[in-house]
This record gives structure tokens, C-alpha cells and sequence, in this order.
């Protein structure tokens, strides 16, 4: 299984700024995913990363407010912009190869955003 | 829709007692399931999937289309079982071919001594 790490792995911001989380695999995977974890509640997809294309964003998320960039196979940056408390939640990276079946991801250890 | 049901929070249970944590789901194709587990200042990691049919840490689940369920069962609980776990549904291939998981919203297992 690919190792997956984040950074930052927690951080408090002021309401109005941006955070950028980084999301490193050391090998090369096809398929990176961002998820948010709000307090209390599930994972919810944001995006799919797309290796040197635009995002691939679920259903209530824009670009506008979560830009992701996809750069090469093993690296990936999602950023909260124009932050506000709602956007207090864990972050996570995810990770899906080809062969193991997409449906089985491995996730980073995620980055706990508080928003003040 | 899809959407997966995991409808107690919390379920707390002594050591070697059974343990179910259930699972319900909606899909109108033909589901993969997962559970995933997430330890104590661990990472969410896969803990097993229908498709495979296996036994992870003595934890078994069988898929039961006609009730929609995919139940997690473990005869006889250890205190290192204490975690929270996640089912999860692979819906129908994105663009990118890859299927989306819906997670349910997690049931916090506790096995005191």
C-alpha cells in the first residue's frame, strides 16, 4: 500500500485567509481524492485530482473555493481559500491504484483546520 | 441515491461479548461494500470489503442484498478493537472510471475490560 503524507497536519487561521495542504504519496497513483471531515459527520468527497488537468469537484464544492492542483503522479495540494469557521474540519488525502480496484483508497493522515 | 446508513453512534460492549455494527445501504446497482476502521490517532485504513469474503482480525460481514445490509461481526470483542469504524459504498465509475466511496457517518465501537 502507497504511504501518504500531509502537511500541515493541524493549523488555526484567521477567518478570510487561505490555507494550502499538501498531499504527498511515495509512489506514483493514478488516482488522488480530497475528502472533508466535518466535526461529527463523515467523509464527504470534494474533488478528484486530476494528474495535469482541472479537478474533477463533487456537488457543492467550486473551484473558486477549493482550488487543487495535481502537478505529477505522487503530489497534490488542495487550498481552503477565503476562509470562515464553517471551514473548520479534518482534510483528508486519498490514494487509488489501479489493480487494487479503485474503490479501495488509503488515506493520508489527514490535517485538522480550525478557523477562527 | 446512494447512501449508507450506519445508525448507532456509539456501541459499547465488554470484553469477549459479540459485536454487530450495523449497516445499511441504498443503491439500485450492484454495491461494493467496505469497512473501514480508524484507531486512535491512526489513520482511516481499510479494514475489509465484501468483494473479498475474508475474516480481518476475526471481524466478518456478509453482504445481504434483500435486507441492504452489510453487518460487521466479531464473536468475541478485544479492548484493541476500540475504534471507529466506517462503512462505506463504491458507487458507479466516475469519468475517470474510478468509483466513489459514500461513507456512513461512523459508529464508535467501545470494548471495556
Amino acid at each position: 500500500s502507497a504511504v501518504i503524507s500531509q502537511k500541515p497536519s493541524r493549523d488555526i487561521c484567521q477567518r478570510g485567509t487561505s490555507l494550502t495542504i499538501q498531499c504527498q504519496v511515495d509512489s506514483q497513483v493514478t488516482m488522488m481524492f480530497w475528502y472533508r471531515q466535518q466535526p461529527g459527520q463523515s467523509l464527504t468527497l470534494i474533488a478528484t485530482a486530476n494528474q495535469g488537468s482541472e479537478a474533477t469537484y463533487e456537488s457543492g464544492f467550486v473551484i473558486d473555493k477549493f482550488p487543487i492542483s495535481r502537478p505529477n503522479l505522487t503530489f497534490s495540494t488542495l487550498t481552503v481559500s477565503n476562509m470562515s469557521p464553517e471551514d473548520s474540519s479534518i482534510y483528508l488525502c486519498s490514494v487509488a491504484t489501479p489493480g487494487q480496484g479503485g474503490d479501495t483508497q488509503y488515506f493520508g493522515p489527514g490535517t485538522r483546520l480550525t478557523v477562527l | 441515491a446512494q447512501r449508507v446508513t450506519q445508525p448507532e453512534k456509539l456501541l459499547s460492549v465488554f470484553k469477549g461479548a459479540p459485536v454487530e455494527l450495523k449497516c445499511n445501504y441504498s443503491y439500485s446497482g450492484s454495491p461494493e461494500l467496505f469497512w473501514y476502521v480508524q484507531y486512535s490517532r491512526q489513520r482511516l485504513q481499510l479494514l475489509l470489503r465484501h468483494i473479498s469474503r475474508e475474516s480481518i482480525k476475526g471481524f466478518t460481514a456478509d453482504l445481504n442484498k434483500g435486507e441492504t445490509s452489510f453487518h460487521l461481526k466479531k464473536p468475541f470483542a478485544q479492548e484493541e478493537d476500540s475504534a471507529m469504524y466506517y462503512c462505506a459504498l463504491s458507487g458507479p465509475p466516475m469519468n475517470t472510471g474510478f468509483q466513489k466511496l459514500v461513507f456512513g457517518t461512523g459508529t464508535r465501537l467501545l470494548v471495556s475490560p
